[in-house]
């Protein structure tokens, strides 16, 4: 089983769509855990750092669960400049483990 | 100015050359890292330094190797470059504080012929 798995998209969205993104994780000893952006061909930014609570930043809300070792990131009232690949990360003892990425795609 | 900064942005050289791709930071963070991102593989880790003295292997540290010349500088190095290490290469920074957040530079596109 890969350290952090993606669906790997692409997901095709209108714009005003909901979307949501799953990611599992492999270690469970895993500290800490986020959503990066990432531009075609452009450095990662954060995105936002995703709590076991839960947790929300406008049209954006993270989820952890960490009995089943699951992370989602749900999008509401899709803009078109949310397109973008959505990475999942996760950090263990010292560095961080980035997914694969999901590719999201809003349309007018 | 970008906080982090990575030379060259663009490279394409032959096989069997000696490369060296430089990444500077101005934000006083301790730790450095150097990815390689392939189209559908995602971010990989290469090598790793938490301070001057200290240097770390990552995922994928064959083929590579890294110089923490001070705090401020690492360079990535590819001693005899190989045509699959043609990849976008990014150089992060964090402090111990933030270690969660890394700051990138804006990559370097590097071919290998």
């Amino acid at each position: 089983r890969k350290e952090v798995e993606q669906d790997p998209g692409p997901f095709n969205v209108p714009e005003g769509a909901t979307v949501a993104f799953n990611c599992t994780y492999s270690n469970s000893a895993s500290q800490s855990f986020f959503w990066y952006r990432q531009d075609c061909r452009k450095e990662p930014k954060l995105l936002m750092s995703v709590y076991s609570s839960g947790n929300e930043d406008g049209r954006f809300t993270a989820q952890l669960n960490r009995a089943s070792q699951y992370i989602s990131l749900l999008i509401r009232d899709s803009k078109l400049s949310d397109s973008a690949t959505y990475l999942c990360v996760v950090r263990g003892y010292s560095t961080l483990t980035f997914g694969k990425g999901t590719m999201l795609l809003v349309s007018p | 100015d970008a906080d982090v900064t990575q030379t060259p942005r663009n490279r394409i050289t032959k096989t069997g050359k000696r490369i060296m791709l430089e990444c500077s930071q101005t934000k006083g963070h301790d730790r450095m890292y150097w990815y390689r991102q392939d189209p559908g593989l995602g971010l990989r880790l290469i090598y790793y330094s938490f301070d001057v003295k200290d240097i770390n292997k990552g995922e994928i540290s064959d083929g590579y190797s890294v110089s923490r010349q001070a705090q401020a500088k690492f360079s990535l190095s590819l001693e005899s470059a190989i045509p699959n290490q043609t990849a976008l290469y990014f150089c992060a920074t964090s402090d111990e504080s933030q270690r969660k957040k890394l700051f990138f530079g804006s990559g370097t596109q590097l071919s290998v012929l």
